[in-house]
């Protein structure tokens, strides 16, 4: 049974710092990994999607790895603002099946 | 604009009360799905449709139904059964397209509070 691990699961930064957040999963039988971003009180909203056969995407200040013989990938932000304040959640979309698999998220605060 | 719409934002369930909400989009997407959000969990499936007229039995079906009558809308009916409604619901859809994973689009939730 897959399962989707987010750690830390809270993150304090100072504005203007570079930051890694860690996903890893279980299983690496998987189509795709998916990075979201979640407002308090919002939907979720689509940063990057991985393919299995890839092993990062870009945009903008965020950059997404894929490692799935380890079963981990990570967010980079580049030049934290306070505007990245959110929850950021992995998900992981399984072969053989139609199930995604969600983390449970890391909550960025990035301070003035 | 092409999106996702969940109605209401927030809604209220009196003990013994069915309530439905509702999920539209406009993006021409085969797959639709729900999704329960508690605090500090991932999100967890309930229901989800490839098609429409057939859905299928996600994680924590209990106590939920869906109807998947046209292709823009899967409308939830929270049930009686459900012993523990509260939580944010999220409706969310996708292209289905083969076996070449699709990025998952969101509406904004529907927060569902006991009375």
């Amino acid at each position: 049974k897959q399962e989707v691990t987010q750690i830390p699961a809270a993150l304090s930064v100072p504005e203007g710092e570079n930051l890694v957040l860690n996903c890893s999963f279980t299983d690496s039988a998987i189509y795709n990994l998916q990075w979201f971003r979640q407002d308090p009180g919002k939907g979720l909203t689509s940063l990057l999607l991985i393919q299995s056969s890839q092993r990062e995407q870009t945009s903008g200040r965020l950059n997404a790895s894929l490692d799935k013989s380890s079963g981990r990938s990570t967010l980079y932000i580049a030049a934290s603002q306070p505007g990245d304040s959110a929850t950021y959640l992995c998900a992981v979309r399984n072969t053989g099946g139609f199930k995604t698999i969600f983390g449970a998220g890391t909550r960025l605060f990035v301070k003035a | 604009d092409g999106g996702i719409t969940q109605s209401p934002k927030y809604l209220f369930r009196k003990e013994g009360q069915n309530v439905t909400l509702s999920c539209e989009q406009n993006l021409n997407h085969d797959a639709m799905y729900w999704y329960r959000q508690d605090p500090g969990q991932g999100l967890r499936l309930i229901y989800y449709s490839q098609i429409v007229n057939d859905f299928q039995k996600g994680d924590i079906a209990e106590g939920y139904s869906v109807s998947r009558e046209k292709k823009e809308s899967f409308p939830l009916t929270v049930t009686s059964a459900q012993k523990n409604p509260t939580a944010f619901y999220l409706c969310a859809s996708s292209i289905n397209q083969g076996a070449k994973g699709q990025p998952q689009h969101f509406g904004d939730g529907t927060r569902l509070s006991i009375l």
